[in-house]
């Protein structure tokens, strides 16, 4: 059973469009999510994160928005540039030890 | 110093060989993660320490054999692989304390292949 699901496998976008990668949860008991950014054999890299305390978290072009009550979230890049296309991967975690859970990813293609 | 670092990037052995992957980050992470990465999948937790101790093993098969001889190190050791253990195995760190969203850090990986 997926505890994290990325629904939309690919997604393409031109150049200065803004991309919207989306990202839903069945367990209510993560606290917290996080976006990573992976080309092909590398591994993830860390983008930006939220906390369950908040709805939004900007970090330049990178904004995620969290609606608790839908266990919903999104991750906008605006401007979307053509370096952006790689694999990106949603992950939720709650606090301590536990490992953080993955989707299953979306490969988004921003065309020139 | 704020990387996971990760040897050798590549690997190939034979179903017969003893091989070990190497894992090492010096930002205090006291809880450390292996992963394995097929392509298109999502990284597959394999194995977590927690303050040098096992604490999590996912049903892993015995010829993976995780190792954490201090807080700085992971090793992954392996023998008798199959080639459906190719794949890309990931290190990851993040710290025990404090705000669970910070500090979790993967490395760049071993891309293995069993022949």
């Amino acid at each position: 059973d997926q505890q994290v699901k990325q629904n939309s496998p690919s997604l393409s976008v031109q150049e200065g469009r803004i991309s919207i990668l989306n990202c839903d949860y069945t367990n209510s008991m993560f606290d917290y999510f996080l976006w990573y950014k992976k080309y092909p054999a590398e591994g993830p890299t860390f983008l930006i994160s939220i906390s369950s305390i908040k709805d939004k978290n900007e970090d330049g072009r990178f904004t995620v928005f969290l609606n608790k009550s839908a266990k919903h979230l999104s991750l906008h890049i605006v401007p979307s540039q053509p370096g952006d296309s790689a694999v990106y991967f949603c992950a939720a975690g709650s606090s301590g030890n536990t490992p953080l859970v993955f989707g299953k990813g979306t490969r988004l293609s921003v065309i020139a | 110093d704020t990387e996971v670092t990760q040897t050798p990037k590549h690997l190939v052995m034979g179903m017969t060989n003893k091989k070990s992957l190497k894992c090492e980050q010096h930002m205090g992470h006291r809880a450390m993660y292996w992963y394995k990465q097929k392509a298109k999948k999502p990284p597959e937790l394999m194995f977590v320490y927690s303050y040098e101790k096992l604490s999590i093993n996912e049903s892993v098969p015995s010829r993976f054999s995780p190792e954490c001889p201090n807080s700085s190190l992971l090793n992954l050791h392996l023998h008798a692989l199959q080639p459906e253990d190719s794949a890309l195995y990931l290190c990851a760190s993040r710290h025990q304390e404090g705000p669970p969203n910070y500090g979790y850090t993967f490395g760049s990986g071993t891309r293995l292949t069993v022949v």
